[in-house]
């Protein structure tokens, strides 16, 4: 069965500082990957996503991400965190067939100290 | 393009009460889905149609209801509203099957309280 962890429910951390938003993933088959942020009363907005090729993936906003199958991981990273990255973030999978259903993770809300 | 229009945002309901939520996309997308936001879970496909005519049930459909007689609106019901679906909902499209073709473009949300 699919599922989607991100085990850090809420992280603080001060403004220039770098990020790292942690995501373990299983899945049957080969995933497709993605990161969303939602700000507060708001929809979600993708970030970057992951299909195949180069591990490393570039996503808006400054944000990237690596994945690394032997872990079955999808972190994201942000080498310098502004105020206005404070939002909930969100790691999904989907199949690379058929619908375009996607299983979330519990997501990750950040909160930027000036 | 107003891309995914949801309505009501914000909706009070007695428990037994039933309503419709809302959504239509303008992108001529394919394929419209139906989520629920829940604090500490993320959020759970409800349905989900990948085209008029069709759908499916997801992860949790047990109290809903939907329909897709045309391309731009996927609305979903609630027969008899109880607690356990006070929820922040959320309608989701996208141009083409498959999750690697075309991303998810996310409505608003419609909040939804049931007392």
């Amino acid at each position: 069965a699919q599922s989607v962890t991100q085990p850090d429910i809420h992280i603080t951390v001060s403004e220039g500082a770098s990020l790292e938003l942690r995501c373990n993933y299983s899945y049957g088959a080969t995933p497709y990957l993605f990161w969303y942020v939602q700000s507060p009363g708001q929809g979600l907005q993708l970030l970057l996503k992951y299909f195949s090729g180069d591990t490393l993936v570039q996503g808006i906003k400054g944000f990237e991400a690596e994945f690394k199958r032997s872990q079955s991981s999808f972190n994201l990273r942000k080498p310098s965190v502004h105020w206005s990255d404070a939002a909930e973030y969100f790691c999904a999978v989907g199949a690379q067939t058929g619908a375009n259903n996607l299983f979330f993770g519990t997501g990750t809300r950040l909160t930027v100290i000036p | 393009n107003a891309g995914v229009t949801q309505t009501p945002k914000f909706q009070v309901l007695k428990t037994g009460q039933s309503m419709t939520l809302q959504c239509a996309q303008d992108m001529n997308h394919e394929y419209m889905s139906w989520y629920r936001q829940d604090p500490g879970m993320g959020l759970r496909l409800i349905h989900y149609s990948v085209g008029a005519g069709i759908t499916d049930q997801g992860e949790v459909p047990n109290g809903y209801n939907v329909s897709r007689s045309t391309t731009e609106d996927f609305p979903l019901r609630l027969l008899s509203a109880a607690p356990s679906q006070t929820s922040v909902y959320f309608c989701a499209s996208s141009a083409a099957l498959g999750a690697g073709n075309s991303p998810l473009h996310f409505g608003n949300g419609t909040r939804l309280t049931v007392t």
